[in-house]
C-alpha cells in the first residue's frame, strides 16, 4: 500500500523558516516525482512545488520561488521542503504528494497527485 | 497561470439524484501531441487529504465507483455523479496539470439535501 508519511505539525513566528519531511513508502521512490501542495484559507488549493528523486529537476511556482527549496535525500528515501520568510498568510495544511511524473516539469509533462500525504499544519502567528 | 473555475460553488442534491459540477479553464489543457486532456478530479472529506478520482479528465482511478464520470475537452470538463450515496457528499476539485504551476480549481460543496 502506497503511503506518505510526512513530518508534525509546525507553529512558527513571522519571519521564520520551516522544514517539512515526506517519507514515502510502498513503491521505489525514484519511480515517482513528489510535488508540494498546500491549503490555505481552510479550501483553496495550492501546488507549490515539484522535484524529482530521479534526477534532482525541481520546478517551483513562481509565487514560491524565492523562498521555497525542495530537496530529496536518496540515502533515506526521503523529500524534504524548506519555506522562508513565513508570513501567517502562510498558515495551513502542507501535502507531500506523490506526482505522476519523475522526469521534468514541461509542458506534456503529466503531473496528478496521488496519493495525498496525511498534511501538516503550519501555524504562522507571533 | 491557467485559472479554473468551478461552478457552482456549492449544491445540495437528494440521495438517489444526479449531482453535476463543472470546471472551465482559462486556455485549453488540451494537447494535441497525444490528443489528451490534461484534467484531474479530486475528492476531499472533512478532516482528509483530498483523492484522486480521475486523471486525463475522465480515466477513472480504480475503487472510484462507476456512478462517478468525468467528461469534456479543451477548456471545459464536467464531473457527474449518479445515485449519490451519503458517502459522496464532500468537497471537488478540479486540477489542471497542462502547465506549471499547476492550478486548481477553487472547490465545490456538494450536501445531501
Amino acid at each position: 500500500q502506497v503511503q506518505l508519511l510526512q513530518s508534525q505539525d509546525e507553529v512558527k513566528n513571522p519571519g521564520a523558516s520551516v522544514r517539512l519531511s515526506c517519507e514515502p513508502s510502498g513503491y521505489a521512490f525514484s519511480v515517482y516525482g513528489i510535488s508540494w501542495v498546500r491549503q490555505v484559507r481552510g479550501q483553496v488549493l495550492e501546488w507549490m512545488g515539484w522535484i524529482s528523486p530521479r534526477n534532482g529537476r525541481t520546478a517551483y511556482a513562481p509565487k514560491f520561488q524565492n523562498r521555497l527549496s525542495l530537496t530529496t535525500d536518496m540515502s533515506t528515501d526521503t523529500a524534504h521542503m524548506d519555506l522562508k520568510s513565513l508570513q501567517s498568510d502562510d498558515t495551513g495544511i502542507y501535502y507531500c504528494v506523490r506526482d505522476r511524473t519523475n522526469y521534468d516539469a514541461s509542458v506534456g509533462d503529466p503531473h496528478w497527485f496521488d496519493p495525498w500525504g496525511p498534511g501538516a499544519l503550519i501555524t504562522v502567528s507571533s | 497561470d491557467i485559472v479554473m473555475t468551478q461552478s457552482p460553488d456549492s449544491l445540495a442534491v437528494s440521495l438517489g439524484e444526479t449531482a453535476t459540477i463543472y470546471c472551465k479553464s482559462s486556455q485549453s489543457v488540451f494537447f494535441t501531441s497525444n490528443s489528451m486532456n490534461y484534467l484531474a478530479w479530486y475528492q476531499q472529506k472533512p478532516g482528509q487529504p483530498p483523492r484522486l478520482l480521475f486523471h486525463w479528465a475522465s480515466t477513472r482511478e480504480s475503487e472510484v465507483p462507476d456512478r462517478f464520470t468525468g467528461s469534456g475537452s479543451a477548456t471545459d470538463f464536467t464531473l457527474t455523479i449518479t445515485n449519490l450515496q451519503a458517502d459522496d457528499a464532500a468537497f471537488y476539485y478540479c486540477q489542471q496539470y497542462f502547465d506549471s504551476p499547476y492550478t486548481f480549481g477553487q472547490g465545490t460543496k456538494l450536501e445531501l439535501k
